[in-house]
């Protein structure tokens, strides 16, 4: 079975540019996060979809940062205007909430290495 | 107080040495804890849960201490391939708001284990 599906892998872009990062989570999952992980902060979450429903998005550093979830199998996280400050890896990840509970396990994406220049 | 707390090492250790790491976590509503493992480069993935009674899995070894807010790993005979880093992760809980079902991740304990 396919994981979590992230494009691009990498992107350098300049300062100023609009950069979209593409996610597909694992099929019959409900839930999808957004992650950015930086040596100096670590893995921070961004936002969260419950049945594509933003749930808790706390966690988007300011208003450059968007994120949509336009059906089950698809979300993007759009910068722009994109800063030097927005380098870091971006990772999604997925998990399914059975009908028993929260099933918590995610599992997370190859991530996408964004370099802003 | 970092609501996820660790030690970020590293811990370099010989193959088939024993190794401890630990963790603390400042929400007291936490209800589920976990370990997971980055290698260089790559996505984190589960390693292990960790229950209230502890739990072992091969080489590996979780305990939860909810007193002291304190869960600990312990990998025995410590092979090559478990150079990697350990990350502890503890779900929000209702108290500070949010989905139960947030993480909040631990920036993680780097082991490298030498020949």
């Amino acid at each position: 079975d396919a994981g979590v599906i992230q494009s691009p892998r990498h992107e350098v872009t300049e300062m100023g540019q609009e950069v979209t990062l593409r996610c597909k989570p694992i099929s019959g999952h409900n839930s999808l996060f957004w992650y950015r992980q930086t040596m100096m902060r670590g893995l921070e979450l961004l936002i969260y979809f419950n049945n594509n429903v933003p749930i808790d998005d706390s966690g988007m550093p300011e208003d450059r940062f968007s994120a949509k979830m336009p059906n089950a199998s698809f979300s993007t996280l759009k910068i722009q205007p994109s800063e030097p400050r927005d380098s870091a890896v971006y990772f999604c990840a997925s998990r399914k909430r059975s009908g028993q509970g929260i099933q918590e396990t995610q599992y997370f994406g190859p991530g996408t290495r964004l370099l802003v220049l | 107080r970092k609501e996820v707390e660790q030690d970020p090492g590293p811990f370099n250790v010989p193959e088939g040495a024993t190794v401890a790491f630990n963790c603390t976590y400042s929400n007291s509503a936490s209800q589920s804890f976990f370990w997971y493992r980055q290698d260089c480069r790559k996505e984190p993935k589960l390693l292990m849960s960790v229950y209230s009674s502890g739990n072992e899995d091969g080489r590996f070894t979780a305990q939860l201490n909810r007193a002291s807010q304190y869960i600990s790993l312990l990998i025995r005979d410590s092979k090559l391939s478990d150079s990697a880093t350990y990350l502890c992760v503890v779900n929000k809980g209702l108290l500070y708001g949010g989905s139960q079902g947030n993480l909040i991740f631990g920036k993680g304990t780097k082991l490298s284990v030498k020949p």
